[in-house]
């Protein structure tokens, strides 16, 4: 059972450019979660996603960024015009169906986003 | 509303002392912990979580943490230190509904010295 994928790895775009990041889930898991990792500093929640559904967005700049999870194919999150601060890890998770106790988040190896 | 405070950014350890890394937290609602391991350039590994039941939870690779709700912590520990054990170490919160969202301390840096 493949874990979480991310890709690419590393992405390297100049200011202005478009960031396109893409995450699979664990086989089995619908839910999706992406996370921001600035320098130095710990993982902060950006949105949480079922398929076709946006379900908490509230760590989602209000600009620039959005994500989809459609129903066929991975889960996208897009930063339009980027800018040296967009210059971060960015993490997916996913985790099983909610409803069960003990539910847990499991982590790609992120995508490292540099803007230039 | 949640949050989390991990004490000391860094932490240096000679290889067979104590590790111990804290963490305390805040929460409206009966908390599901977590500590993660990020090596570098990597994701994020699950070491152990307390969500009911037994205060005191062991993990992978020999950490341990304990639930102690009347300190609102969650510190972590394991005997003896060993230079794998070198990585960053995160704390995390969730209130159980939403398993996948959480809330995560700075983190803390363990370096493992010979």
């Amino acid at each position: 059972n493949a874990g979480v994928m991310q890709n690419p790895r590393h992405l390297v775009r100049r200011r202005g450019q478009e960031a396109r990041l893409r995450c699979s889930p664990m086989k089995g898991h619908s839910h999706v979660y992406w996370y921001r990792q600035l320098p130095e500093e710990g993982l902060k929640f950006m949105v949480y996603l079922q398929k076709e559904n946006i379900i908490d967005e509230s760590g989602m700049p209000k600009e620039r960024f959005s994500a989809e999870f459609p129903k066929e194919g991975p889960s996208i999150l897009r930063i339009q015009q980027v800018v040296r601060g967009d210059s971060a890890a960015y993490f997916c998770a996913s985790s099983p169906m909610t409803g069960y106790t003990n539910t847990e988040a499991f982590f790609g190896q992120g995508t490292r986003l540099t803007v230039v | 509303a949640q949050s989390v405070t991990q004490l000391g950014s860094h932490v240096s350890v000679s290889e067979g002392a104590l590790v111990l890394l804290r963490c305390n937290y805040s929460s409206s609602v009966p908390p599901y912990l977590f500590w993660y391991v990020q090596y570098p350039n990597q994701g994020l590994q699950l070491l152990l979580k307390y969500t009911t039941g037994a205060t005191l939870v062991k993990g992978i690779n020999g950490f341990e943490a304990e639930f102690k709700k009347s300190e609102t912590s969650f510190h972590l520990t394991k005997p003896s230190a060993h230079m794998s054990d070198a990585a960053e170490y995160f704390c995390a919160v969730s209130d159980g509904n939403q398993g996948g969202k959480l809330i995560f301390g700075q983190g803390t840096e363990l370096s493992v010295k010979p």
